[in-house]
């Protein structure tokens, strides 16, 4: 298996662009997350999927921020409009069983995110 | 705010030398984890703990957990530069919520 794979990589917008960030999880894990990491805030949970269902959407900052999750091997966040406070790394991580005491989490490699 | 925070923030020891990092939480967990970052790349997960555990070993890494205090601590034991990097602790809910402290740097020098 190749990993958590996120795209794009690196993304540079102006601020009111529309941002898609996304990921395939790793085949056969069931639960995915996407976290967002500055260096003010640390490593911030945003919201994670349980077979495809949003669970827990509260660290999600505000409704310029949405996610879906269509099926098992995609998910996107959109940011819409972004500003320059989004400015961040966007980490997306993948796991099996969230609730079997034994989620190791896989990351992706992340989407650094620039608004100018 | 996050659930776990590391001390010390930041480290720097010599190679050989054994290097400890402590977390502590707020709330119930299911179990709590370690990971390591290397700069620019995602986390990487090192060993994880169940909260019925009180001690965990894996290669040079030794993870204590004490659950009526809130507290784990991570010791890499005889330091290589390679080891540099940040380390994250990680705790996990009942529900799978999966949320990280803030982390320590650490610096080997060699």
């Amino acid at each position: 298996d190749a990993g958590v794979i996120q795209s794009p990589r690196h993304e540079v917008t102006e601020m009111g662009q529309e941002v898609t960030l996304r990921c395939k999880p790793i085949s056969g894990h069931n639960s995915l997350f996407w976290y967002r990491q500055t260096m003010m805030r640390g490593l911030e949970l945003l919201i994670y999927f349980n077979n495809n269902v949003p669970i827990d959407d509260s660290g999600m900052p505000e409704d310029r921020f949405s996610a879906k999750m269509p099926n098992a091997s995609f998910s996107t966040l959109k940011i819409q409009p972004s500003e320059p406070r989004d400015s961040a790394v966007y980490f997306c991580a993948s796991t099996l069983d969230p609730a079997s005491g034994a989620n190791v989490l896989t990351f992706g490699a992340g989407s650094r995110l620039t608004v100018l | 705010s996050q659930q776990g925070e590391e001390d010390p923030q930041a480290l720097s020891i010599q190679e050989g030398e054994n290097a400890t990092m402590n977390c502590s939480y707020k709330t119930s967990i299911n179990n709590l984890q370690w990971y390591r970052q290397n700069s620019g790349r995602g986390l990487v997960h090192l060993i994880l703990i169940r909260s019925n555990e009180r001690e965990k070993h894996s290669g040079r890494l030794r993870v204590t957990l004490d659950t009526s205090k809130k507290s784990s601590s991570l010791l890499i034991t005889a330091s290589r530069a390679a080891d540099t990097a940040s380390y994250f602790c990680a705790t996990s809910t009942n529900a799978g919520k999966s949320t990280f402290g803030d982390g320590t740097t650490l610096t080997v020098k060699p």
